[in-house]
C-alpha cells in the first residue's frame, strides 16, 4: 500500500503559470518535507512543517511556497514557475522522535516538473 | 563547504566484485546516518540506517567514524541489481535532513 503519495507524477506548466503539486501520506507522521531535485544532484530541501509549523530554507525562492491544511496533506505552489524550475519535485515524511534524533524518511514516488 | 560529500563516480564493476563507499560530513553535532538507494528517475529509498558500532544487511555493510565524521558502505557479491546511485544521508537539528549528491555504480556482467 502506497504511504506517501505524490500527485500528479508529471506536471506540464508554461512559463509563469502557477502551479500546485501536492502530496498525502497514511503514515500519521508529524514531519512533512519537499525537496526539489535536478537530475545528477542532490535533493534540496526547500522547506518542511513540524506539525503546522513551518520550517523554511534560507535559500528557498519566495517563489516557492506550502501550505499544510492538515496531518495528511501537503501542497507545493510554485508562483511563477521559470524554466530553471523544471526538476523532480520530492515529498517525504518522516516521525519526530524525542531527543533530536531523526527516524527515517519515506519518500512519494516524486513529481517531474516540465515548463514550457 | 558542502553539507554531505561523496565521490560522484561511476565505479564500474563486475558482477561479484566488493565495492566500497566513502562519504564525509561537516557538522560534528550529526545524530543519524543513512545509506539511500536512488534508481533512474525513481525515489530515494531506504538502504540502512548507520549506527555507530557498525552494521550489516545481507551483502551490505555500514560503518561510521565520527572522530574522522565519515560513513562508508560496502557491498559484497556485487548484483547486476545494484546498479544505482547511492546517497548518503546525515541528519542534525532535529527535522533536517542533508543529502549527498550520490554514487553511481554500475555493476556489468
Amino acid at each position: 500500500d502506497a504511504m506517501v503519495i505524490q500527485n500528479p507524477r508529471y506536471q506540464v506548466t508554461q512559463f509563469g503559470k502557477p502551479v500546485t503539486l501536492s502530496c498525502s501520506q497514511t503514515l500519521n507522521h508529524n514531519v512533512m518535507y519537499w525537496y526539489q531535485q535536478k537530475s545528477s544532484q542532490a535533493p534540496k530541501l526547500l522547506f518542511h512543517y513540524y506539525d503546522k509549523d513551518f520550517n523554511n530554507e534560507a535559500d528557498t525562492p519566495d517563489n516557492f511556497q506550502s501550505r499544510r491544511p492538515n496531518t495528511s496533506f501537503c501542497f507545493l505552489d510554485i508562483r511563477s514557475p521559470g524554466l530553471g524550475d523544471a526538476a523532480m519535485y520530492l515529498c517525504a515524511t518522516s516521525r519526530d522522535l524525542p531527543g533530536g534524533e531523526g527516524e527515517t524518511q519515506y519518500f512519494g514516488p516524486g513529481t517531474r516538473l516540465l515548463v514550457l | 563547504r558542502k553539507e554531505v560529500e561523496q565521490d560522484p563516480g561511476p565505479f564500474n564493476v563486475p558482477e561479484g566484485a566488493t565495492v566500497a563507499f566513502n562519504c564525509t560530513y561537516s557538522n560534528s553535532a550529526s545524530q543519524s546516518f543513512f545509506w539511500y538507494r536512488q534508481d533512474c528517475r525513481k525515489e530515494p529509498k531506504l538502504l540502512m540506517s548507520v549506527y555507530s558500532s557498525g552494521n550489516e544487511d545481507g551483502r551490505f555493510t555500514a560503518q561510521l567514524n565520527r572522530a574522522s565524521q565519515y560513513i562508508s558502505l560496502l557491498i559484497r557479491d556485487s548484483k547486476l541489481s545494484d546498479s544505482a546511485t547511492y546517497l548518503c544521508v546525515v541528519q542534525y537539528n532535529f527535522n533536517k535532513f542533508y543529502f549527498g549528491s550520490g554514487t553511481k555504480l554500475n555493476v556489468k556482467p
